[in-house]
């Protein structure tokens, strides 16, 4: 299998702070990350589509200047949670495709990154 | 709208039996559906794939079926253990560039 990282794995921080999520694929390059949120006793919803090299793509109902995302190298993108609120509290979880399993396969998901906002 | 429903929240069984769970959809025919497990405080794992003209697909323990007259996908663990116990989520193809679309998953309990 291929392995996805998300660092960190917890963060509580102040409302109006940033954060900073990262996932990394540590085996594999990954041309296309997702971002996802899960609330609690929720399922995953994709929140956008993370393209190495070119702007995220957002899904309706997600504030792109609120979530920036970047994805700067073919191993790692970037979410940041700006201005925080405790609404922001959620579980955040990338994941991202292997290169090769042309338009259908698996994903490989990070391990999330629990936010906590105080 | 294209929905992809589980709709049993959560399956008590006890160790050694089969663990049935279902996924519907309606309002499309998905190509594929996934199947994958999720635990407490961590990301989905990846378990199985089926194409719309795959009747059926096995690994190890687990089967799933997918019936596109019923408009279903189960998924089956035989012999099933405690360390089966999770949430267990289907999942269809969401867009153009591979993201997902999720059931709200069921919660699998098994008592030893």
């Amino acid at each position: 299998g291929a392995v996805v990282s998300q660092h960190p794995s917890w963060v509580i921080c102040k409302s109006g702070t940033s954060v900073k999520i990262e996932c990394r694929s540590l085996d594999f390059q990954a041309t296309t990350m997702f971002w996802y949120r899960q609330f609690p006793k929720q399922s995953l919803m994709l929140m956008a589509t993370s393209n190495e090299g070119s702007k995220a793509t957002y899904e309706q109902g997600v504030e792109k200047d609120k979530f920036l995302i970047n994805h700067a190298s073919l191993t790692l993108s970037t979410l940041t949670v700006t201005s925080a609120h405790p609404e922001d509290s959620s579980f955040y979880i990338c994941s991202a495709r292997k290169p090769g399993l042309a338009g259908v396969g698996e994903q490989y998901f990070g391990p999330g990154t629990r936010l906590t906002v105080t | 709208s294209q929905k992809i429903e589980q709709n049993s929240e959560a399956l008590n069984i006890q160790e050694g039996k089969t663990a049935t769970l279902t996924c519907n959809y309606t309002n499309y025919s998905p190509a594929y559906l996934q199947w994958y497990r999720q635990d407490p405080g961590r990301g989905p794992v990846f378990l199985l794939l089926i194409r719309e003209n795959e009747k059926e697909k096995r690994k190890e323990r687990l089967k799933v079926t997918f019936d596109t007259t019923l408009k279903q996908s189960l998924f089956h663990i035989t012999a099933s253990q405690p360390a089966d116990s999770a949430t267990y989520l289907c999942a269809r193809a969401g867009g153009s560039q591979g993201n997902l679309i999720f059931g709200k998953g069921t919660k699998l309990s098994v008592k030893p």
